[in-house]
């Protein structure tokens, strides 16, 4: 398994602003992830930040919204870019750890735009 | 799309009864995950399950994955209080760790 932390836990931002989030593992993993869930709903995936490669972005997110940073197999950052209301959620991260086949999640930021 | 559909959206039990989650795509999957969440809070993970047929146990809950692949069960045993929180599958549907994840079931057991 791995022990993941993320700071802040939570935080309220006004719109406009930018706000980076941190994502910690105790071990080093090549394949993290970051999601989002917003009120009341399920995960969604963000992208996937695996160290050594440019960060991969699913449908509907894009880096200038959501610039990731993948500086070593430990450490990932998330920033959440001129923020809006609409932007409300739990940010997650996630990893899978070297040779085996579960994600692992982080506590989650819970982000609230004014 | 793919989708992950889960049933029921939420449940309320009295303690000490059994329950089931389900969970059901309409694709293949590499692999079906069982975790749990508190409100607010990260996921923990509680099962993984790749094989058809598969069955696993941990303390009260059971997770079993159909010959096909396509459907999951969650069933807790003689619910208490701790297990109270939303229940969520996951799923590798592509074998690239891009998890797909149902809308969750929200139980609640009460004392």
């Amino acid at each position: 398994s791995a022990v993941i932390s993320q700071k802040p836990s939570r935080d309220i931002c006004q719109r406009g602003t930018s706000l980076t989030i941190q994502c910690q593992v105790d071990s080093q993993v090549t394949m993290m992830f970051w999601y989002r869930q917003q009120p009341g709903q399920s995960l969604t995936l963000i992208a996937t930040a695996n160290q050594g490669s440019e960060a991969t972005y699913e449908s509907g997110f894009v880096i200038d919204k959501f610039p990731i940073s993948r500086p070593n197999l430990t450490f990932s950052t998330l920033t959440v870019s001129n923020m809006s209301p609409e932007d409300s959620s739990i940010y997650l991260c996630s990893v899978v750890p070297d040779f085996q086949e579960t994600q692992y999640f982080g506590p989650g930021t819970r982000l609230l735009v004014l | 799309s793919q989708e992950l559909e889960q049933s029921p959206q939420s449940l309320i039990v009295q303690e000490g009864k059994n329950l089931t989650i389900n969970c059901t795509s309409s694709k293949t999957l590499y692999g079906l995950y069982w975790y749990k969440q508190k409100y607010g809070e990260g996921l923990i993970f509680l099962m993984m399950l790749q094989k058809g047929g598969e069955e696993k146990s941990h303390e009260k809950i059971t997770a079993k994955l159909d010959e096909k692949k396509q459907q999951s069960s969650l069933h807790i045993t003689a619910s208490q209080p701790s297990h109270a929180g939303i229940y969520l599958c996951g799923a590798d549907i592509r074998g690239t760790y891009k998890y797909i994840f149902g809308t969750g079931t929200r139980l609640k057991v009460l004392a």
